[in-house]
C-alpha cells in the first residue's frame, strides 16, 4: 500500500519568512495529493491540492509542487503570518475509492 | 449549512464497555471514513465506506466496527474498548471518494480507562 513520509515534524519560522514542508510517497500510481491544515483544537481542513497531471499550483501565499519522477511533493508558504501557525498534513491516494494516506504532520510555529 | 457532525465530542469510558460514536453528514456524500489521530502518527484510516452497505478496512481496523445503513450516517462502534484506543477520532465525508476534498467532523476525544 501507499506510504507517505513528511518532514520536518516541527518548523519554526519568523513572521514574513517562507516555510517549506516536504512529503514523499511510495506508490508511483498515486495521482492526488492534498494538503490539510489543522489549527489547535480544530478539525483538519483542505487548503490546497494537486493532481498528477500538474507540476505546480498556487493559491495566494501557498503553493504546492509535485515531482512525479522523484515521488515527492512540497508545500510552500510565503510571507508567513501568525495565523499560519498550525499542524499541516500531506496526503496521497491513487484512486477515487481508495484510502487517503496521510503523513505524520508538521507543526508550524510562526513567531512575530 | 453543509457539515459533518460527530457525537459525542468528549467521552471517558471504562475498558470493555461498548460504545458508539455517531457521524452524520448533510451533503449527500457517498464516501465516508473514520480516522484516528495520535501524536506523531498523523491521521490513520480505520474504516471507509463507498456507499450504503459498502464498507472496507483502512489501516487500523482492529477493535472497531462500522455500519452504513443510510447514506448520511456512518457510526463507529467499539465493542470492547481498550486503553490503546484512547485517541482523537475524526469522521470525514467526500463527494467522490479518496481523491476529492474530505470534510471532517469536529472530532471526538475518547479516553478509555
Amino acid at each position: 500500500g501507499e506510504n507517505v513520509e513528511q518532514h520536518p515534524s516541527t518548523l519554526s519560522v519568523q513572521e514574513g519568512d517562507s516555510a517549506v514542508i516536504k512529503c514523499t510517497y511510495s506508490d508511483s500510481a498515486s495521482n492526488y495529493f492534498p494538503w490539510y491544515k489543522q489549527e489547535l483544537g480544530k478539525r483538519p481542513q483542505l487548503i490546497i491540492d494537486i493532481r498528477s497531471n500538474v507540476g505546480e499550483k498556487k493559491d495566494q501565499r501557498i503553493a504546492v509542487t509535485l515531482n512525479k519522477t522523484a515521488k515527492h511533493f512540497s508545500l510552500h508558504i510565503t510571507e508567513t503570518q501568525p495565523e499560519d501557525s498550525a499542524v499541516y498534513f500531506c496526503a496521497a491516494t491513487l484512486d477515487s475509492w481508495g484510502k487517503l494516506q496521510f503523513g505524520a504532520g508538521t507543526q508550524v510555529v510562526v513567531t512575530p | 449549512e453543509a457539515q459533518v457532525t460527530q457525537n459525542p465530542r468528549y467521552l471517558i469510558t471504562v475498558t470493555g464497555k461498548k460504545l458508539t460514536v455517531t457521524c452524520s453528514q448533510n451533503m449527500n456524500h457517498e464516501y465516508m471514513s473514520w480516522y484516528r489521530q495520535d501524536p506523531g502518527l498523523g491521521l490513520r484510516q480505520i474504516y471507509y465506506s463507498m456507499n450504503v452497505e459498502v464498507t472496507d478496512k483502512g489501516d487500523v481496523p482492529e477493535g472497531y466496527k462500522v455500519s452504513r445503513k443510510e447514506k448520511r450516517n456512518f457510526p463507529l462502534i467499539l465493542e470492547s474498548p481498550s486503553p490503546n484506543q484512547t485517541s482523537l477520532y475524526f469522521c470525514a465525508s467526500s463527494a467522490g471518494g479518496g481523491n476529492t476534498e474530505a470534510f471532517f467532523g469536529q472530532g471526538t476525544r475518547l479516553t478509555v480507562v
